[in-house]
C-alpha cells in the first residue's frame, strides 16, 4: 500500500531551465511533508519541507508547492545546475504517527 | 557537530545468519530511526526509539529488532536473514519525537543476503 508516490522514475532537463518534480499522496492525514536528495552511496539528504497550513516554501532555488485538496506536492528548482543530478524522494508524515512515507524517488539528470 | 553515523559500511551474510547494524545520532538528537531501502524502492520504515523505548514500529516482522542506548546510539539486529533482507539499511535521528522533526540520514549499511 504505497500511500507516497512519484509517478516519474527519472527526469532529464538542461541546465539553467526549470526541473519540476512531482508527488502525490493517498493519506488526508499528512500534514508534514519533507523533499530529500540522494546521491550514490550517500544516504538522503534534506532539502525542503511543507507544512499542510502553507501552500508554498521556497528555500533559494528550490521551492515545495502543496495543493491539499488535490493530495499533490511539488518540488521546483530553477534554475537547475549539474550538481542537482541525483535521486530525489518525498516523503509525508502524519501528527498522530511516528514514520515517514517516501515514495519511490525520481533520478533527475540535468545536463551541462 | 557529528552527523549519523553507521557501520559497518558493507556486509555480506548468509541466508539464516544473524546481523548486528550499529548507528550514532547526530548530537543533540534523542530519537532514531531505521529504514530498509531496497533497490529501487523509497525508504521503509522498521521502527523508532526515543528515550529507549520502541515509540512506533513499521510492516516489520519480529526477527527484527532494536536497541537505544543511553547516548542515543541504535542497534538494528536481524534474526534468521532472508534472502529479501538485501537492501540498505538506513537509520536517521532528529531532535526529538514530535512529527514536524526532519530526519537526518546516515550513509547506510548495504546488506547482501547470499
Amino acid at each position: 500500500d504505497q500511500q507516497v508516490k512519484q509517478n516519474s522514475p527519472s527526469l532529464s532537463v538542461q541546465e539553467g531551465r526549470i526541473s519540476i518534480l512531482n508527488c502525490d499522496y493517498t493519506n488526508s492525514m499528512f500534514d508534514y511533508f519533507l523533499w530529500y536528495k540522494k546521491y550514490p552511496a550517500e544516504g538522503p539528504t534534506f532539502l525542503i519541507s511543507i507544512s499542510s497550513i502553507k501552500d508554498k516554501n521556497e528555500d533559494g532555488r528550490f521551492t515545495v508547492f502543496l495543493n491539499k485538496s488535490a493530495k499533490h506536492l511539488s518540488l521546483h528548482i530553477v534554475p537547475s545546475q549539474p550538481g542537482d543530478s541525483a535521486v530525489y524522494f518525498c516523503a509525508a508524515s502524519a501528527w498522530s504517527g511516528n514514520q515517514f512515507y517516501f515514495g519511490t524517488g525520481t533520478s533527475l539528470t540535468v545536463i551541462p | 557537530e557529528t552527523g549519523v553515523t553507521q557501520s559497518p559500511t558493507h556486509l555480506i551474510k548468509t541466508r539464516g545468519q544473524q546481523v548486528t547494524l550499529r548507528c550514532s545520532s547526530q548530537s543533540g538528537h534523542n530519537t532514531v530511526s531505521w529504514y530498509q531501502q531496497a533497490l529501487g524502492q523509497g525508504p521503509q520504515f522498521i521502527f523508532q526509539y526515543y528515550r529507549e523505548e520502541e515509540n512506533g514500529r513499521g510492516n516489520f516482522p519480529p526477527r527484527f529488532s532494536g536497541l537505544q542506548f543511553p547516548n542515543y546510539s541504535s542497534e538494528l539486529n536481524v534474526n534468521a536473514l532472508e534472502l529479501d533482507d538485501s537492501a540498505l539499511y538506513l537509520c536517521a535521528s532528529r531532535r526529538n519525537s514530535a512529527t514536524n522533526e526532519k530526519l537526518f540520514f546516515g550513509s547506510g549499511t548495504q546488506l547482501s543476503v547470499l
